[in-house]
């Protein structure tokens, strides 16, 4: 089954440093890949996704980035906030042409500080 | 408008009782997901429905846990003799199962602790 692991599980930056946050799958022919929030208590929402006929995609500070030889995708924060800090998680579909079907990764906890 | 909405949001429960948990998903959204999450863990995949049926159960860890949506709408989690190590958030999400809009939205979800 698909594998979807995440890296680091915890990231501590300073306020305007930047972020990255990477996360491997196992399954050649996943196609779309979502990054998802958590803030305490909260639920997780999606702040970005991509799928696999780009390479990169921006969202004002927030970028996505995948290498499908390498089957990996980054998460890349720029000018973190210390609102940024929050869990984040990876996901990638399990079944070809089945996006519905996600695994997620285990989380990386991210605090900046101010 | 309304979105993913999960009852109840906290349940204490004695080990071997059963439980259920209910999510009412987005209006119109036919894919609906179960989740566990357990302390500074991601969520760990438990059964996925498209409309009325179980597209994958996989997830599920033994079959004292069971979930149904009947209508195709909202679903229910059954668990027996629950164990401690059923102690988690449950969480529920919908999404609108189309080939360019796979964002799962997620409910609040329900902590269940097994004492």
């Amino acid at each position: 089954g698909e594998n979807v692991e995440q890296h680091p599980s915890t990231l501590s930056v300073q306020e305007g440093d930047s972020a990255v946050i990477k996360c491997t799958y196992s399954d050649s022919a996943s196609n779309y890949f979502p990054w998802y929030k958590q803030e305490l208590g909260k639920r997780p929402q999606l702040i970005i996704d991509i799928r696999s006929n780009v390479g990169e995609k921006k969202d004002q500070r927030i970028a996505v980035t995948l290498n499908k030889t390498a089957k990996h995708f980054s998460l890349h924060i720029t000018e973190t906030q210390p609102e940024d800090s929050a869990v984040y998680f990876c996901a990638a579909p399990i079944q070809l042409y089945n996006n519905n079907d996600m695994r997620f990764g285990a989380g990386t906890r991210l605090t900046v500080k101010p | 408008g309304a979105g993913v909405s999960q009852t109840p949001s906290n349940k204490v429960t004695e080990k071997g009782k059963y439980v259920e948990l209910r999510c009412d998903p987005i209006s119109g959204h036919t894919a609906l997901y179960w989740y566990r999450q357990s302390l500074g863990q991601g969520p760990e995949f438990l059964i996925y429905f498209q409309g009325t049926g179980a597209a994958d159960d996989s997830g599920l860890p033994n079959d004292r846990f069971f979930a149904v949506r009947p209508e195709g709408s909202v679903s229910t989690l059954k668990i027996q003799r629950t164990e401690r190590g059923d102690s988690a958030v449950y969480l529920c999400a919908s999404s609108r199962d189309s080939g360019h809009y796979n964002e799962q939205f997620f409910g609040p979800g329900t902590r269940l602790t097994v004492l």
